[in-house]
């Protein structure tokens, strides 16, 4: 079973940048995609982007194209999101979630971790 | 641009009845269909992939149909555990995942 663990809450000022952590345990690490989710409050889910561990390139959402970093360390099963040049509207839950299909960055989300709330606020 | 739409926003239902949710995409998608749900606070679980296809350990009470541009996603009984929200979610080789606007199921 794979089970993935987030860093915590973060606050953060207009203009800063945000850097979540998503530990993953369990399963194969290298050959499946870690992306990322992010939800605002009251409102739906969007995909940001994602990485395959094992080729460690990034594939990401055209909107975030220019503010967002996608990173994976294998030695430490560990996937990162940084965002940049934050604004009030990136307040939301950030999720990393494992694709379950092998080497792509698209597909069904089978193991989700548990949210990260990111507020910018000034 | 692709779009999906899907019906209706919220939906109110007694425990037992046939619950349906529909998924509408603005172009042919194949079967590239996931559905998922997701309760208050939590993050979302995935019932359905490939529209049709039912995840382990999910309740056989769930399931999903249809292909190209239409989808659907039906509770054949309701039961309370079962209110949430849902989403359905395409994915292609662009590559993109694109979420519904989500239905909220309520009793």
């Amino acid at each position: 079973q794979v089970h993935l663990v987030q860093s915590g809450a973060e606050v953060k000022k207009p203009g800063s940048s945000v850097k979540i952590s998503c530990k993953a345990s369990g399963g194969t690490f290298s050959n499946y995609a870690l992306c990322w989710v992010r939800q605002a409050p009251g409102q739906g889910l969007e995909w940001m982007g994602g990485i395959i561990p094992i080729f460690a390139t990034s594939k990401y959402a055209q909107k975030f194209q220019d503010r967002v970093t996608i990173t994976a360390d294998e030695s430490t099963t560990t996937a990162y999101m940084e965002l940049t040049s934050l604004t009030f509207d990136d307040t939301a839950v950030y999720y990393c979630a494992r694709v379950g299909i092998f080497g792509v960055v698209t597909g069904y989300f089978q193991y989700w971790g548990q949210g990260t709330p990111v507020t910018v606020s000034s | 641009d692709l779009q999906m739409t899907q019906s209706p926003s919220s939906l109110s239902a007694s425990v037992g009845d046939r619950v349906t949710i529909t998924c509408q995409a603005s172009l042919d998608i194949g079967n590239y269909l996931n559905w998922y749900q997701q309760k208050p606070g939590k993050a979302p679980k995935i019932l359905i992939y490939d529209a049709s296809n039912l995840e382990t350990g999910v309740p056989s009470r769930f399931s999903g149909f249809g292909s190209g541009k239409n989808f659907t996603f039906t509770i054949s009984s309701l039961q309370p555990e079962d209110i949430a929200t849902y989403y359905c979610q395409q994915y292609d080789n662009f590559p993109r995942n694109t979420f519904g606007q989500g239905t909220k199921l309520e009793i």
